[in-house]
């Protein structure tokens, strides 16, 4: 089955830096990767994704890069605010055959005023 | 509209107790699944159902046990509950080719 390996698991950042959370998968069939953000207390929210075909996402201050070839993706969150405080977790989707995604362990960034 | 949502929000219960949750999306997504999310924030995969029919049944103790009367709800049930079973449980429903949508969430106190 897959595997998917996230780091770090914990980070902390001045508010203003940029944030970086990488993850690696396994399966080289993979061809769907979201990324979701759970404050404290609340939902895992998806806030982005990308697809196998494409390298690079981005939106507003959050983008998404994909490197098919070595199997891993990043999530990157520039200007960091308070509010991004919180607990992100990667997946990844097998794609035919697979009804699963398969999560990370997670990352907390804590985002210091 | 809540997109999916599960009752009870919290949910405080004896040792031997049988309780269940209750999960509704209208998204008229066709899979809904079951996570249990530990004290370590891992979401673990317990069952997934695919129109009505059990696809995804992961290791987990069979006193656990989910149903679909129809594609838009999914209950669990778990019988004779234990300590170890105090977790968040998320429902969660999914759009093919893309993410989950999940419910707020059951906090399971077991005392």
């Amino acid at each position: 089955g897959e595997n998917v390996e996230q780091h770090p698991s914990t980070l902390s950042v001045q508010e203003g830096d940029s944030a970086v959370i990488k993850c690696t998968y396994s399966d080289s069939a993979s061809n769907y990767f979201p990324w979701y953000k759970q404050e404290l207390g609340k939902r895992p929210q998806l806030i982005i994704d990308i697809r196998s075909n494409v390298g690079e996402k981005k939106d507003q201050r959050i983008a998404v890069t994909l490197n098919k070839t070595a199997k891993h993706f990043s999530l990157h969150i520039t200007e960091t605010q308070p509010e991004d405080s919180a607990v992100y977790f990667c997946a990844v989707y097998s794609g035919a055959g697979s009804y699963q995604l398969t999560f990370g362990k997670g990352t907390k960034l804590s985002v210091i005023p | 509209d809540t997109a999916v949502s599960q009752t009870p929000k919290y949910l405080v219960t004896q040792m031997g107790n049988d309780k269940s949750i209750k999960c509704e999306q209208n998204l008229g997504h066709d899979t809904m699944y079951w996570y249990k999310q530990d004290s370590k924030k891992f979401l673990k995969i317990m069952f997934s159902y695919n129109n009505k029919e059990l696809i995804i049944n992961e290791t987990v103790p069979n006193r656990f046990s989910p149903k679909s009367p129809d594609k838009a709800h999914l209950n669990l049930h778990i019988n004779s509950l234990e300590l170890g079973d105090s977790a968040v449980y998320f429902c969660a429903s999914r759009d093919r080719g893309r993410g989950y949508t999940f419910g707020s969430g059951t906090r399971l106190t077991v005392v």
